[in-house]
Formats: C-alpha cells, sequence, structure tokens
C-alpha cells in the first residue's frame, strides 16, 4: 500500500538550515510527484514546493530562495532543504503524494514531523 | 496566489446535516473541470482526502460524504454527521500554483 514517512529533526536553532527526508512505498517516484507541505500549529496547510515525477521541480515563490528539493530514486526518497529558518517556519511538516495531471491533488500524506525553530 | 476563505466553526448535531462552505478569490473553474479539493484532519493526525474536483468521492469515504460548486462558491456537505466526523476541513485549489488552502472549518458538536 501507499505510504510516506518524513523525518529529520524536531528541533532547529535560527538561522540554521532544516534537514528533512521523505520515504515512500508503495508507488514509483517516477510515476508520481511528491510535494512539501507545511503547518503551523492551529492554521491551514501551505504547499512549499513539489519534485515532480520527471525529476523537475516548482517552488512556492514565498519560500523559493530559501528552498531546495531533491530525490533519490534509487532508495524511493525525496528530499528537503530550507536555509535561515526563523521561528515562524515552526510547525509540522509532511510530504504527499500528488495525484497526476497538471493541476494535482494531494492524495496521500505521510504522518508528519513537527519541527519548532527555538535557540 | 488565489485566497480561500472558510468560515472558522460550525456547530451542528448528530444526525443533521453540515454545510461547509469556501469561497476562493478567483474563479478554480476550467472548462467542465472544477479544481477544488476538500480534506479532513483529526487531531494529531494528518490531513485526509475526501472529495476531489470538487465532487468525486475518494477512495474509502463514506457516501455521507459530497461536495458541490463551481466557479468561486463550493461547498462540502456531511448527511447524517456522525460522531467520527467531529474534525477540522480545509479546501485547497489546484486551479493555479501555488496551490492554496483555506483556513479550516472546525466542525463541532452542538
Amino acid at each position: 500500500q501507499v505510504q510516506l514517512k518524513e523525518s529529520g529533526p524536531g528541533l532547529v536553532q535560527p538561522s540554521e538550515t532544516l534537514s528533512l527526508t521523505c520515504t515512500v512505498s508503495g508507488f514509483s517516484l517516477t510515476s508520481y510527484s511528491v510535494s512539501w507541505v507545511r503547518q503551523p500549529s492551529g492554521k491551514g496547510p501551505e504547499w512549499m514546493g513539489r519534485m515532480w515525477y520527471d525529476g523537475d521541480t516548482a517552488y512556492n515563490s514565498a519560500l523559493k530562495s530559501r528552498l531546495s528539493i531533491s530525490r533519490d530514486t534509487s532508495k524511493n526518497q525525496v528530499f528537503l532543504k530550507m536555509n535561515s529558518l526563523q521561528t515562524d517556519d515552526t510547525g509540522t511538516y509532511y510530504c504527499t503524494r500528488d495525484y497526476p495531471g497538471i493541476t494535482p491533488y494531494f492524495d496521500y500524506w505521510g504522518q508528519g514531523v513537527m519541527v519548532t525553530v527555538s535557540s | 496566489d488565489i485566497v480561500l476563505t472558510q468560515s472558522p466553526a460550525l456547530a451542528v448535531s448528530l444526525g443533521q446535516r453540515a454545510t461547509i462552505s469556501c469561497r476562493a478569490s478567483q474563479s478554480v473553474s476550467i472548462s467542465r473541470y472544477n479544481l477544488m479539493h476538500w480534506y479532513q484532519q483529526k487531531p494529531g493526525q494528518q490531513p485526509k482526502l475526501l472529495i476531489y474536483r470538487a465532487s468525486n468521492l475518494a477512495s474509502g469515504i463514506p457516501a455521507r460524504f459530497s461536495g458541490s460548486g463551481s466557479g468561486t462558491d463550493f461547498t462540502l456537505t456531511i448527511n447524517p454527521v456522525q460522531a467520527d466526523d467531529i474534525a477540522t476541513y480545509y479546501c485547497q485549489q489546484s486551479r493555479e500554483s501555488p496551490p492554496t488552502f483555506g483556513g479550516g472549518t472546525k466542525l463541532e458538536l452542538k
């Protein structure tokens, strides 16, 4: 069955870089795109960016200068790196499988990883 | 970016109908495709896809959930509401990048 699981540090210092890994199973990264979505506590989700099935990437312009998404198809993993973290980057970070199409929606979500930005 | 507006909360009695609305700042429809989707999120859990493209039930979702709408106005209906449906509901558009979400409607018991 389709599964996604995020992993990474729960605590990051201000101005440091966040590195997260999404490990997927039950589908191929060369057939489906994967997005990163984050959610501050008590607020709606925010789409951060996408690794398309063909290896291309797309980013939310609000985060583009700080964000990088990459993948290792041999390990079924998608990576997120975001630099210059601030306290308002605190929240839960999810990876999602994107239902295929030019305007994808998010049909499976990982359980999420809580990230706190604090000194 | 397309802004999606939802009422923060809705109180409903068990067994009654709940109607949750979402209004977009511009049309999210292309031709016959209405590019609005709905998710359910329970406390401490990840969001779960309920409805895709405005009116299509996602796999495994009970038939008491339904969606409608076009253009800028969309509705998620739960009828009848069961105790397991108490959660926060989010709409999301995929008409334009970046995909955006509403602020969520928390369904509460009356």
